[in-house]
């Protein structure tokens, strides 16, 4: 049971490259969120998902798009990288609302 | 918006004794709160859930307690070993829909 997976673990951008962070659940959670970790800030949510088809704002959305196509699937994507999204983004799930998260071990995405 | 606050400095604590970590947070009271351990290049991983009619909860050696007239929560670990160290997180639940996090404090057990 592989849990939460994040593709890929790890990747440098040049500014204004585009990507795509790839998140998979097996254990068919409705809930599924993007947060990115910084030192000194703690994880601050990016956008999240209440099921297939759905996506929602977090705190600090601005310069990513996400996408729920299928349940099991959360993208996250950076459209013109900026030096300020050099961090460690996290995917998570959750069965429903107010229950805990899975997490995935995060990807690490440097900006030049 | 809510603010959350956890000391930012390390607790070096000796194997055997009781670690006590500290949330507190502003505004009002959420309807959860838990508690995560995060291990350096891992993902948080999920220990604890408190409701706020619940004023403690335990497992194993792990001890939480949440006072809504205080706004804080404590985070107990008993016996500590070498193999508790790591970053403790907070996490408030205000709509049953996502958390807000704290920043973490590290635990440092010595042997």
């Amino acid at each position: 049971n592989a849990g939460v997976t994040q593709t890929p673990k790890f990747r440098v951008l040049k500014t204004g490259q585009s990507m795509t962070l790839l998140c998979a659940q097996d254990m068919n959670h409705e809930y599924m969120y993007w947060y990115r970790q910084d030192p000194g800030m703690g994880l601050r949510l990016i956008h999240y998902s209440v099921g297939e088809g759905t996506t929602a704002k977090g705190e600090v959305p601005d310069g990513y798009n996400v996408s729920r196509l299928k349940k099991q699937n959360f993208l996250l994507g950076l459209e013109s990288a900026a030096p300020s999204q050099t961090s460690v983004y996290f995917c998570a799930s959750s069965p429903q609302g107010g229950w805990p998260q899975h997490f995935g071990d995060g990807t690490r995405l440097s900006i030049l | 918006s809510q603010k959350i606050e956890q000391n930012s400095e390390a607790l070096n604590i000796q194997e055997g004794k009781t670690a006590t970590l500290t949330c507190n947070y502003t505004n009002y009271s959420p309807a959860y709160l838990q508690w995560y351990r995060q291990d350096p290049g891992r993902g948080p991983v999920f220990l604890l859930l408190i409701r706020e009619n619940e004023k403690e909860k335990r497992k194993e050696r792990l001890k939480v307690t949440f006072d809504t007239t205080l706004k804080q929560s404590l985070f107990h670990i008993t016996a500590s070993q070498p193999a508790d160290s790591a970053t403790y997180l907070c996490a408030l639940d205000m709509d049953f829909q996502k958390l807000v996090f704290g920043t973490g404090t590290r635990l440092l057990v010595s042997p």
